[in-house]
């Protein structure tokens, strides 16, 4: 069974820009989280992602957005690029969500904001 | 306000020895953690968990233990080998049902020393 896949891999972009990632599941996982790392704060929880809806959001602001498609794959936004967004994106898949299945990770975008 | 410590950020152990790595928690509400482990340039990977109603589990050569009064937990890889060298983080749900995503503590970089 394929793991999760996320591009691009690596990511370089401006201040004021935005920038979209995307999330691959393991096939037949409906849930998918975002996570994003950073040295100075660990890995944080952006949101998550169940049948196309969001079910729970982390400390974040708005300029973070995600959303899911019918085939559970998703997308997530960072709208005007600030130098602190720089950081590795995590997303994570499971079948029903963190309680009740191991989340399995993809390997992260590596997004540097200049 | 972190809510899951990881209070050293690397610690050193021989070859064949037995790896000890710490977590606290401050939140009385988390009742299931989660133990991963983290290789450069990939994503989590799902070690071993551990339910409140338990103070130990054990799978092959890791055996977590939880101490609820003391809300500390540890991990024990007894014999460490040089493939555990990584970073591990300690996590836990943020709340009931399964919508939400995990908080981790900053990890823990163990290096095991030939």
């Amino acid at each position: 069974k394929a793991g999760v896949t996320q591009t691009p891999r690596y990511l370089i972009k401006t201040r004021g820009q935005q920038v979209t990632l995307s999330c691959s599941p393991i096939s037949g996982h409906r849930s998918v989280s975002w996570y994003q790392q950073t040295p100075g704060q660990g890995l944080q929880f952006l949101f998550e992602y169940f049948s196309e809806t969001q079910r729970n959001k982390g400390n974040f602001p708005g300029r973070f957005s995600g959303r899911q498609f019918s085939n559970s794959r998703s997308e997530m936004n960072v709208s005007t690029l600030e130098l602190g967004d720089s950081a590795l994106y995590l997303c994570a898949s499971s079948t029903h969500g963190v309680r009740t299945d191991t989340q399995y990770f993809g390997p992260g975008t590596r997004l540097t904001v200049l | 306000d972190q809510q899951v410590k990881q209070n050293s950020p690397s610690l050193s152990v021989q070859e064949g020895r037995i790896s000890i790595l710490n977590c606290d928690y401050t939140n009385s509400m988390f009742d299931y953690f989660l133990w991963y482990k983290k290789y450069p340039a990939e994503g989590p990977t799902f070690l071993i968990s551990i339910s409140s109603i338990k103070d130990k589990n054990e799978d092959g050569r890791f055996t977590v233990f939880l101490n609820k009064s003391a809300k500390h937990l540890s991990l024990h890889i007894v014999p460490s080998q040089p493939g555990d060298s990584a970073v591990y983080f300690c996590a836990a749900p943020n709340s009931g049902g399964g919508a939400d995503g995990l908080t981790f503590g900053k990890g823990t970089h163990l290096i095991i020393q030939p």
